[in-house]
């Protein structure tokens, strides 16, 4: 069974970084491309990274490109989303989502890491 | 970029009832289109992928149509369970984004 486990949120003030983690288990993580995608407070899913299998291709959506960054340490099965320069509109539930062979069909989801940018 | 509109926003209707869900590109995706469910307190779930395909383990009554840039999501007989926030996706090209969602309420 697929498990994905996300932590490392918490309050931090603007301007501020923080790195997510999210451990996967149950599935070959070194096939499969890995995305995080985040829902701020009231509003709907946002797609934020994705990078693939072997962790030389990345992709950002315009909102967090220059200011997060997508890796992975496929020894340790865990995927990273190094954040910086935080803003409030930041604010979000943060789940990491595995990729359907390969794909961006996101197949299996963690619970979710709470991230609150605030002073 | 993408974008794709989802309608009604909210909908309304009882167990046992047939919900049409609708996500609109605003260009062709031909069949790149997913559908996920989320309820409060729990992580989203891939109810259909490519615009037709129904993932592991979702029941018959969900069923996806289309292709280009209109597409239905048909729960044909609605179960409590059913009731919850649905999504749509496309994966045609960078970036990937989401509709802003369809609340399926209980009536």
């Amino acid at each position: 069974e697929v498990h994905l486990v996300e932590s490392g949120g918490g309050l931090i003030q603007p301007g501020g970084s923080l790195r997510l983690s999210c451990a996967a288990s149950g599935f070959t993580f070194t096939s499969e491309a890995m995305s995080w995608v985040r829902q701020a407070p009231g509003k709907g899913l946002e797609w934020v990274s994705r990078v693939s299998d072997s962790g030389g291709d990345t992709k950002y959506a315009d909102s967090v490109k220059g200011r997060f960054t997508v890796s992975r340490d496929n020894s340790k099965n865990t995927l990273y989303l190094q954040m910086d320069s935080l803003r409030a509109e930041d604010t979000a539930l943060y789940y990491c989502a595995k990729g359907r062979a390969a794909s961006s069909i996101f197949d299996s989801w963690g619970q979710g890491t709470l991230v609150t940018v605030s002073s | 970029e993408i974008v794709l509109t989802q309608s009604p926003a909210t909908l309304s209707l009882s167990p046992g009832e047939r919900a049409t869900l609708s996500c609109r590109a605003s260009q062709s995706i031909s069949s790149y289109l997913a559908w996920y469910q989320h309820k409060p307190g729990q992580a989203p779930g891939l109810l259909i992928y490519d615009g037709s395909n129904r993932a592991t383990g979702i029941p018959a009554r969900f069923s996806g149509s289309g292709s280009g840039t209109d597409f239905t999501l048909t729960i044909s007989s609605l179960e409590p369970e059913d009731f919850a926030v649905y999504y749509c996706q496309h994966r045609y090209n960078w970036p990937i984004s989401f509709g802003q969602g369809t609340r399926l309420e209980i009536k």
